[in-house]
Parts: structure tokens; sequence; C-alpha cells
């Protein structure tokens, strides 16, 4: 079936550092790849999104680069911050936006 | 205040007695999903519905049952609960773009611990 794989599984940095995440999709039939933020404790977040007519988004600190033809796509974080500690995870949907599929999560350590 | 709404949050149950997790959202959505998080496995996709009286499985149906009567009201069934099926819980909702769902809105979370 379907999968998304997610790389690396934890990830520790120094402040002000920057900070990428990797996710790899399987269906050729995504079209929308969301990132989400989960704090210890709480529900995901959208923090970003990307769809699969743009290559790259950015956000303040925040940026998303998406390669279809590797089925590939980044997070990346720029300038991190304690409170950018959290588990993300990507994801891929397919076209007509039914099926989720999530990958397995990061858990971000930024150090002061 | 738009939200997606989630009762229990916690539950403790026993093997093979029914139970249902409720699921609301007052936005108007017509897409929502019901996920399990497990420790290492990320979210999995358990059932989802496009509208209502339209529901799919996702990756991990087995053991479940779903039914969307309304548009604001998903509810997760588990007729005979087993142990493997402690885990916590997240519903979601989101309305269709032109390109398909968009962001999906979590619930809180309902952490189910069946013995």
């Amino acid at each position: 079936g379907e999968n998304v794989e997610q790389h690396p599984s934890t990830l520790s940095v120094q402040e002000g550092d920057s900070a990428v995440i990797k996710c790899t999709y399987s269906d050729s039939a995504s079209n929308y790849f969301p990132w989400y933020k989960q704090e210890l404790g709480k529900r995901p977040q959208l923090i970003i999104d990307i769809r699969s007519n743009v290559g790259e988004k950015k956000d303040q600190r925040i940026a998303v680069t998406l390669n279809k033809t590797a089925k590939h796509f980044s997070l990346h974080i720029t300038e991190t911050q304690p409170e950018d500690s959290a588990v993300y995870f990507c994801a891929a949907i397919n076209t007509g936006g039914f099926k989720t599929i999530f990958g397995a999560g990061t858990r971000l350590f930024v150090k002061a | 205040e738009a939200q997606v709404t989630q009762n229990p949050r916690y539950l403790i149950t026993v093997t093979g007695k029914k139970l249902t997790v409720t699921c609301s959202q007052n936005m108007n959505h017509e897409y929502m999903s019901w996920y399990r998080q497990d420790p290492g496995l990320g979210l999995r996709q358990i059932y989802y519905s496009m509208n209502v009286e339209v529901t799919d499985k996702g990756d991990v149906p087995e053991g479940y049952k779903v039914s969307r009567k309304e548009k604001r009201n998903f509810p997760l069934i588990l007729e005979s609960p087993s142990p493997n099926q402690t885990s916590l819980y997240f519903c979601a909702s989101s309305q269709f773009s032109g390109l398909g769902t968009d962001t999906q809105y979590f619930g809180p979370g309902t952490r189910l611990t069946v013995l």
C-alpha cells in the first residue's frame, strides 16, 4: 500500500541553527502535502502546506520544498528557537483529497 | 469558536465491552476522519467520510465502525474492543477546496485503554 517515509526520527539542534526534515511518498496521485506540529499532550496543528503545482512555499522561518519527480518533500526551519521543540509530521494526500497518509514523525529538540 | 470536539477524553474499559467515541465539528466541513496515534507509528487513518452517508476505510479499519448520519457528527464505534486498540485517537475535519481536502483541524484526542 501507499506509505510516507520520514527522516530523521529524532533531530537535535542548537538554538539559532537550521533544521531539515525529509519525507518521501509512494503514491504518485498525491497532490497535497501538509506539515503538522504536535507539542507534548496536544493535538497536531498545521504549520505549512504545499500543493503539487508549487515547488516551494515560505512562511517566515518555515519553508517547504517539493520535488514531484522524486516524490520527495522537505520542511526547513531556520533560526530555530526552544519553542520549536515538538514532534513534526508530514503527510501526503491523494488526488481528490480523501485518503491521508502520515509519516512516522520527527522529534525535534532545540537546545538553548 | 470553530472547533472539533471529542468525548470522552479519557476512557479505560475492558475487552469486549462496546464503546463509542463521539466527534463533532461546528465548521460545516464535508470531510471528517479518524486516526489512531501510537509511538513510532505516527498517525494512521482508520476511516474517513467525504460527506453524509459516505464513508471509506483508511489504512487500519479492522475492529472499528463509523457512521455519518449528520454532517457535524462522526462517531467511532468499537464493537468488541481488544487490548491492541489501546491508543490515542484523533478526529479531524476539513472542507474541500477545488483541489481536494484542505487543512485538517484536529480534535483534542481521546486516550483509550483496553484492559
